[in-house]
């Protein structure tokens, strides 16, 4: 049982450049979400999803799309990258509650 | 005024210390308050929930929530230096509303030996 595993840890973008964010959980939860983390700045939620094929917006969601085609999976696309998406992301799951079970982390630079 | 407000810290504290950390919030809405700790380049875990007013106990650990004043605290007594962590306090006003918490900044805790 893994848990929420994110891939991968580490990237670095030039301004412009695309790239997927991977998510995957194995705990059969229904509720998805991402998260962005800046320093000092706390968590905030760009796009959650509460099971396949449904997905939403959460307070920063710009520049970001999301898709859920299976319960395991929540990718998240940052297209167009620009020096404001240099962040910490984090995926989660849960069942539907407070209790969020959250990845390590993808940390990202766009240069 | 921000809905959540934490104190980003840093602190630091001898072994063994009482440590509290606190969060003061505007929204009178909110009834389920939660404590996450969030080691160096870790994604954050769960560390005590509690709903409404009152106090809630876990080991060395006690959440405390006073909705009079819109103040919530966290309590770790024989602090360790494994402890040393940020810990965010997070919040919302529905049961199951995981998509609306709001999180407060982050404390970041350093124990010392």
């Amino acid at each position: 049982n893994a848990g929420v595993t994110q891939t991968p840890k580490f990237r670095i973008l030039k301004i412009g450049q695309s790239m997927t964010l991977q998510c995957a959980q194995d705990m059969n939860h229904n509720y998805m979400y991402w998260y962005r983390q800046d320093p000092g700045m706390g968590l905030k939620l760009i796009y959650y999803s509460v099971g396949a094929g449904i997905t939403d917006k959460g307070e920063v969601p710009n520049g970001y799309n999301v898709s859920r085609s299976t319960t395991e999976d929540f990718p998240l696309r940052l297209e167009l990258a620009a020096p404001s998406q240099t962040s910490v992301y984090f995926c989660a799951s849960s069942v539907r509650g407070e209790k969020l079970f959250f990845g390590s982390g993808t940390q990202l630079s766009v240069l | 005024q921000k809905e959540v407000e934490q104190d980003p810290g840093p602190l630091s504290v001898p072994e063994g210390a009482i440590v509290s950390l606190n969060c003061t919030y505007s929204n009178s809405a909110f009834q389920y308050f939660m404590w996450y700790r969030q080691y160096s380049r870790k994604g954050p875990e769960l560390l005590m929930y509690t709903y409404s007013s009152g106090n809630k106990e876990d080991g060395r650990f006690t959440a405390q929530v006073d909705k009079s004043s819109k103040y919530i605290s966290l309590f770790i007594r024989d602090s360790q230096p494994s402890d040393s962590a940020t810990y965010l306090c997070a919040m919302s006003a529905e049961k199951g509303g995981s998509e609306k918490l709001v999180f407060g900044k982050g404390t970041k805790l350093t124990v010392n030996p």
